[in-house]
């Protein structure tokens, strides 16, 4: 069963370091997606991509944040310099019809 | 802006026990709503799918029932077992501009059955 794949599953970094998290999306999906979950509250949305742009973004994909469809199969999100409040669980997701797939996240720690 | 909105928080039932989780949300103008499933530190497992068009949707001891005039979804387990314990998000999709696409999710009710 086609599914979205997310790597590393656990990243620890320090404060003002830059990552990248990287998804590979289910192979005819069009639309993809970041969200986030901090531990213990909601998951919230990030940031929406089709056709090779963003479509829509919350108020907490900043500056700091952008993403990346460098080839036909990576769906990308960096962060340039991370904060503390960034660490969170991170979760792609990608929807060609009208049912969301998840990836198993990324853990991401920043010390 | 949508918000949405489960209860109970958390929920302890005995094996056995059939049980209803409740989702509310703000603005009936979505696409679907979806159930999820998420296990302690892990992803999103999706559960089921209800279309704008559609009032229930059944997996085999799951069933969800939507009536978006209300604004209100439920999942029904029945015959809950222990490996049902988990966190089962409710996440409404947006109709239109946008939103088209985008879940907004409600914080989850973190269901134990005990045996």
């Amino acid at each position: 069963e086609p599914e979205v794949t997310q790597t590393p599953s656990h990243q620890v970094t320090q404060m003002g370091q830059e990552v990248i998290l990287r998804c590979v999306p289910i192979s005819n999906h069009l639309y993809f997606y970041w969200y986030r979950q901090i531990l213990g509250q909601k998951v919230e949305f990030l940031v929406s991509f089709y056709n090779n742009e963003i479509s829509e973004k919350s108020e907490i994909f900043d500056d700091q944040f952008s993403v990346e469809r460098p080839d036909g199969s990576n769906f990308t999100l960096k962060i340039r310099s991370t904060k503390l409040e960034d660490s969170a669980m991170y979760f792609c997701a990608s929807r060609e019809g009208a049912e969301a797939f998840f990836g198993q996240g990324t853990r991401l720690t920043v010390v | 802006k949508q918000e949405v909105t489960q209860i109970p928080a958390a929920l302890s039932v005995p094996e056995g026990e059939n049980l209803v989780l409740n989702c509310s949300f703000t603005d009936s103008a979505i696409y679907n709503l979806q159930w999820f499933r998420q296990d302690p530190g892990k992803g999103l497992t999706s559960l089921l799918l209800i279309q704008s068009s559609q009032r229930e949707q059944t997996s085999g001891r799951l069933n969800a029932s939507l009536d978006k005039s209300s604004g209100r979804s439920t999942l029904y387990i029945a015959a809950s077992q222990p490996g049902d314990s988990a966190t089962y998000l409710c996440a409404v999709i947006g109709a239109g501009g946008t939103s088209y696409g985008k879940l907004t999710f409600g914080q989850g009710t973190i269901l134990t059955v005990h045996p």
